[in-house]
């Protein structure tokens, strides 16, 4: 059964530290979405990629954020330094796109972050 | 951009009941609206969508409206079992550009007694 994977699952630490959170697509998935979950804002979009490219990282504060995609089975999203702030679930989705019809996103099981 | 809202933020009823969550969406060039359930400790799971073509979709208890004139859709579950009981989020996504860019509801969290 494909599905996305995400690395760690949870991750506590404090602030200043650096964080790195993977995610592994679908096979064959050519579109990587980052999403961070909180109560107050919901599901926000951080960045996206398609066939590893970065199309849009405009919600991702660029100071401390960033986002990459080494090779196609692999992507990942840095936090440094971190900030309590920061502290929320943060999802992958993945997804085929090329042709109308191709919108459906899968979702992996988020990385619940916290930073003290 | 695209905004969408959802109501209600959160709904209880009896298991057997009918739920129903509405969303509206404010681009008129959206033109895909799937709906996600996401269970306690996982990410949010996709169990119906519909396109902008389509005016009801069903899947065995679960069926989506869309009212393209008034820019709202809804989620209806009939016959809800306890196991029904998730958080939901609506989405939408504008014209085809080429990328799935959605824009998610602010969830309901639905719960079905026993």
């Amino acid at each position: 059964d494909a599905r996305v994977t995400q690395t760690p699952r949870h991750k506590v630490t404090e602030m200043g530290q650096e964080v790195t959170m993977r995610c592994q697509p679908i096979l064959g998935h050519n579109t990587v979405f980052w999403y961070r979950q909180t109560m107050m804002q919901g599901l926000e979009l951080l960045a996206y990629f398609r066939n590893r490219a970065p199309l849009d990282d405009s919600g991702m504060p660029k100071d401390r954020f960033s986002a990459e995609m080494p090779d196609a089975t692999l992507a990942t999203l840095k936090i440094q330094p971190s900030e309590p702030r920061d502290s929320a679930v943060y999802f992958c989705a993945s997804g085929q796109t090329g042709q109308p019809g191709d919108e459906k996103l899968f979702f992996g099981s988020g990385t619940q972050l916290s930073v003290l | 951009g695209e905004n969408v809202e959802q109501h209600p933020s959160t709904l209880s009823v009896q298991e057997g009941d009918s739920a129903v969550i509405k969303c509206t969406y404010s681009d008129s060039a959206s033109n895909y609206f799937p709906w996600y359930k996401q269970e306690l400790g996982k990410g949010p799971q996709l169990i119906i969508d519909i396109r902008s073509n389509v005016g009801e979709k069903k899947d065995q208890r679960i069926a989506v409206t869309l009212n393209k004139t008034a820019k709202h859709f809804s989620l209806h579950i009939t016959e809800t079992q306890p196991e029904d009981s998730a958080v939901y989020f609506c989405a939408a996504r504008g014209r085809y550009t080429g990328f799935q860019k959605l824009v998610f509801g602010t969830g309901t969290r639905l719960l079905v007694s026993p």
